[in-house]
């Protein structure tokens, strides 16, 4: 079983619609994170939760929510959905150390009509 | 002009071939730097961390140019399984809420 894993892995939703993503992890890490990746760009922060109790927003938190329910589950909302919310989202964990890897989920792919 | 820039690719190489990319960053309070490699339509995954003096895991060698604040990953005798698109990823203050990722940069190997 993978130790991030993100669900849906594929969401079709439309233009105004709430839609919540889900992330879950099993590597007893603190800090999870939730990026957008989109075509020609690197991948950016959305936001960012160091403790259950911490949320922190990213570079890109506008339209967006998230929910830091437990250490392991992180989930990100888009309360009114809009088509350049259309990308990939990848949800991550690390631990504390200065070179600590990101460990990413699979991925969910969002198109927004 | 983005914080981070690669070139996108691709670079077609064959079996065996050194291939060698750079990654530029205009930040010069940058303080940690990585290569992450992303397979087509997967999850990027640490490839190696890049330390001022150079570092080599294996086929991979990594470099770092403070002074001209560019990146280099250098991949030796290259398989069909380096395919992939190789992320450069800069900290502005060291922390993992400041990472800057580029693009990528796409390598084929070719048989």
């Amino acid at each position: 079983d993978a130790d991030v894993t993100q669900t849906p892995r594929n969401r079709i939703t439309k233009t105004g619609k709430r839609i919540m993503l889900e992330c879950s992890q099993t590597k007893g890490h603190d800090r999870m994170y939730w990026y957008r990746q989109d075509p020609g760009l690197g991948l950016r922060l959305i936001y960012y939760s160091f403790d259950v109790k911490d949320i922190n927003k990213g570079e890109i938190s506008d339209g967006y929510s998230v929910s830091r329910q437990a250490q392991a589950k992180f989930s990100l909302s888009l309360e009114s959905a809009i088509p350049n919310q259309t990308a990939l989202y990848f949800c991550a964990t690390s631990g504390g150390g200065p070179n600590s890897p990101l460990h990413f989920g699979n991925g969910t792919r969002l198109t927004v009509t | 002009r983005k914080e981070v820039e690669q070139d996108p690719g691709p670079f077609n190489v064959p079996e065996g071939a050194t291939v060698a990319f750079n990654c530029t960053y205009s930040n010069s309070a940058s303080q940690s730097f990585f290569w992450y490699r992303q397979d087509c339509r997967k999850e990027p995954k640490l490839l190696m961390s890049v330390y001022s003096s150079g570092n080599e895991d294996g086929r991979f060698t990594a470099q770092l140019n403070r002074a001209s604040q560019y990146i280099s990953l250098l991949i030796r005798d290259s398989k069909l399984s380096d395919s992939a698109t190789y992320l450069c990823v800069v900290s502005r203050s060291g922390g993992y809420n400041k990472l800057i990722f580029g693009a990528g940069t796409r390598l084929a190997v070719h048989p």
